[in-house]
């Protein structure tokens, strides 16, 4: 079955880290980039990072630029968001995404995970 | 504060049709960047819906269909079913951002 399976999420102080993780299986993971979305309870969608397919490329969104780092393990079919110095907004359903086209740059996302919560709190 | 800017809420009976708008600038839809819509029900990731402006991924019925014009882009969905009733969002690529970027989402309610 096609599907990504996000992990890692829970419960953290303010100024605490925490590691996501996203398995892939049934597809060829080394041949898509990927994408980190969010969302915020209650809010609309909000787009983290992406990565290319060999990790050339790595943009972050503003909000997350220097607290956040994406990286990704072809051989493990996985992809993570390393997220240190979290703030209270930055409590969300993190979720992967891959998108239709393999380079992915402006496409869209046609395969998400189930998402995983994060919540920043003391 | 999203960029790009869609209606916070849209409604209608059933078999009727909704248009749902988003509305970007020139260094996103305006450029010439696709715009992508999706539908999300509640506790569930999004789906995607439309894709490349206009095009319907296999198993997403032709009642609901998206345009794209200038610095905007509409989801049009006729003959309104109780199942349609969900938070709608547009994305598109842009340039300042350097990534994608999200509409602010649209609750569409089946009356």
């Amino acid at each position: 079955e096609v599907q990504l399976v996000e992990s890692g999420g829970g419960v953290v102080k303010p100024g605490g880290s925490l590691r996501l993780s996203c398995t892939a299986s049934g597809f060829t993971f080394r041949s898509y980039s990927m994408s980190w979305v969010r969302q915020a309870p209650g809010k609309g969608l909000e787009w983290v990072s992406y990565i290319s397919r060999s990790s050339t490329y790595i943009y972050d969104a503003d909000s997350v630029r220097g607290r956040f780092t994406t990286s990704r393990d072809n051989a493990k079919n996985s992809m993570y968001l390393q997220m240190n110095s979290l703030r209270v907004e930055d409590t969300a359903t993190y979720y992967c995404a891959r998108p239709r086209d393999v380079t992915g740059t402006t496409d869209a996302f046609d395969l998400w995970g189930q998402g995983t919560v994060v919540t920043v709190s003391s | 504060q999203s960029v790009l800017t869609q209606p916070p809420s849209v409604s209608g009976a059933p078999g009727q049709s909704v248009t749902i708008s988003c509305t970007g600038t020139n260094s996103n839809i305006g450029a010439g960047y696709d715009v992508h819509w999706y539908q999300q029900l509640p506790g569930t990731a999004p789906k995607f819906i439309i894709y490349g402006n206009t095009n319907r991924p296999s198993g997403v019925p032709d009642r609901i269909s998206g345009s794209k014009s200038g610095t905007s882009a509409s989801l049009v969905i006729t003959g309104l079913q109780a199942e349609d009733e969900a938070d709608y969002y547009c994305q598109s690529y842009d340039t300042i951002l350097g990534g994608s970027l999200f509409g602010g989402g649209t609750k569409l309610t089946v009356l």
